[in-house]
């Protein structure tokens, strides 16, 4: 069965330190891959996709996510975070069929440290 | 502008009783989902539609119903039959047949009392 992992429950960062939050997938073709953010008690917003092309996108608020076939990975990355990144990210596939289910990672909780 | 309403933002049940959760998009999208989510759990699929008057049973539909009479709407209702409703319920939409990416309301969380 398809399914997405997200292997940290929890990432501590500082203020202004790069970031990384990893997300891989067991899917036997390349699937439409997502990553949404969500603030406590609000619903999920949209950071980032990758359907096709260049396997480095770039989304809102100045996240970017690598692609990476060899290693069914789809990692999102931050430069500098702020302390307004703090948050829960998912990290999505959608199968490439008639009804491009979406499946979800079980997330990551972002703390910033001041 | 266009977006997904879900309402109320809390919502308090006695045991025993339904409840019903709306959701109300205009985005013009065939697709809706209705997601349940529990800590550390991420998002668990209860129902979807992809077209009106037709949904379909997602991985924890037991104690849950559905309609979609309308292309903009929804709704949930929680049945006194799940054991432990009290959780935080996530309405989502998408294009049908695209792998597009879905949007969502702002939740609705539910708590048994």
């Amino acid at each position: 069965a398809q399914s997405v992992t997200q292997p940290d429950i929890h990432i501590t960062v500082s203020e202004g330190a790069s970031l990384e939050l990893r997300c891989n997938y067991s899917y036997g073709a390349t699937p439409y891959l997502f990553w949404y953010v969500q603030s406590p008690g609000q619903g999920l917003q949209l950071l980032l996709k990758y359907f096709s092309g260049d396997t480095l996108v770039q989304g809102i608020k100045g996240f970017e996510a690598e692609f990476k076939r060899s290693q069914s990975s789809f990692n999102l990355r931050k430069p500098s975070v702020h302390w307004s990144d703090a948050a829960e990210y998912f990290c999505a596939v959608a199968k490439r069929d008639s009804n491009y289910q979406l499946i979800w990672g079980a997330g990551t909780k972002l703390i910033i440290k001041p | 502008d266009g977006g997904i309403t879900q309402s109320p933002k809390y919502l308090f049940r006695k045991e025993g009783q339904n409840v019903t959760l709306s959701c109300e998009q205009n985005l013009n999208h065939d697709a809706m989902y209705w997601y349940r989510q529990d800590p550390g759990q991420g998002l668990r699929l209860i129902y979807y539609s992809q077209i009106v008057n037709d949904f379909q049973k997602g991985d924890i539909a037991e104690g849950y119903s559905v309609s979609r009479e309308k292309k903009e709407s929804f709704p949930l209702t929680v049945t006194s039959a799940q054991k432990n409703p009290t959780a935080f319920y996530l309405c989502a939409s998408k294009v049908k047949g695209q792998g597009t990416e879905a949007f969502f309301g702002q939740g609705t969380r539910l708590t048994v009392v």
